[in-house]
């Protein structure tokens, strides 16, 4: 069956700092990649996407690359924020038919000043 | 507009009340999903709707009671409840359940159970 394994932290590091959370994958068949953040007390939001191999998804300085060879979607900010501390999600929803988004455990990422 | 909300934010109730969650969505979208949050954990999927019918329920107890009024409204009613449901309930919905559309979450309801 599908399965998300990331690196589960906690992650703590300075404000300005490079961020690096791994996410590797395993799926049948090609499936839709998703980072999703959620923030102390609230609920989860998408904070990007890929659909396919080689795509970059981006969204608020954070980026991650869909690399089918290496089955990885590893999130990556260049200078992250104390705002940015939260619990970050890696999922998959795989194709044909599948109803299932598939998460991993999660990364508490607490960013200090 | 990706949004979806929820009500009510926080709920406390006792084991013998009846109360209900909701969910409302104006994307359009044909499927929607009901998850259960433990702290420290991932959302754990409860049920899904496709085009207002029942199509998965990932074996709930049946004190939890699913709705779909409408394309747009999701219901979860609640009864005789025990303390380790409390959690955060998140909804979310998706353009469709067949393909590998994203799922868009509300801000979930958090419930304590006494």
């Amino acid at each position: 069956g599908d399965s998300v394994t990331q690196m589960e932290g906690p992650v703590t590091l300075s404000e300005e700092a490079f961020l690096t959370i791994n996410c590797t994958y395993t799926a049948t068949g090609y499936p839709s990649l998703f980072w999703y953040v959620q923030y102390p007390g609230e609920g989860l939001q998408l904070l990007l996407k890929a659909t396919k191999a080689d795509d970059k998804g981006s969204n608020k300085g954070f980026e991650a690359t869909y690399r089918k060879e290496t089955t990885s979607f590893h999130l990556e900010k260049g200078s992250v924020q104390v705002s940015d501390s939260a619990v970050y999600f890696c999922a998959l929803r795989s194709g044909a038919g599948s109803y299932q988004l598939t998460f991993g455990k999660g990364t508490k990422l607490s960013v200090i000043p | 507009d990706t949004e979806v909300t929820q009500t009510p934010k926080h709920l406390v109730m006792g084991m013998t009340n009846k109360k209900s969650l909701k969910c409302e969505q104006h994307m359009g979208h044909r499927a929607m999903y009901w998850y259960k949050q433990k702290a420290k954990k991932p959302p754990e999927l409860m049920f899904v709707y496709s085009y207002e019918k029942l199509s998965i329920n990932e074996s709930v107890p049946s004190r939890f009671s699913p709705e779909c009024p409408n394309s747009s409204l999701l219901n979860l009613h609640l009864h005789a409840l025990q303390p380790e449901d409390s959690a955060l309930y998140l909804c979310a919905s998706s353009q469709d359940t067949g393909g590998r559309e994203t799922q868009y979450f509300g801000p979930g309801t958090r419930l304590l159970v006494l």
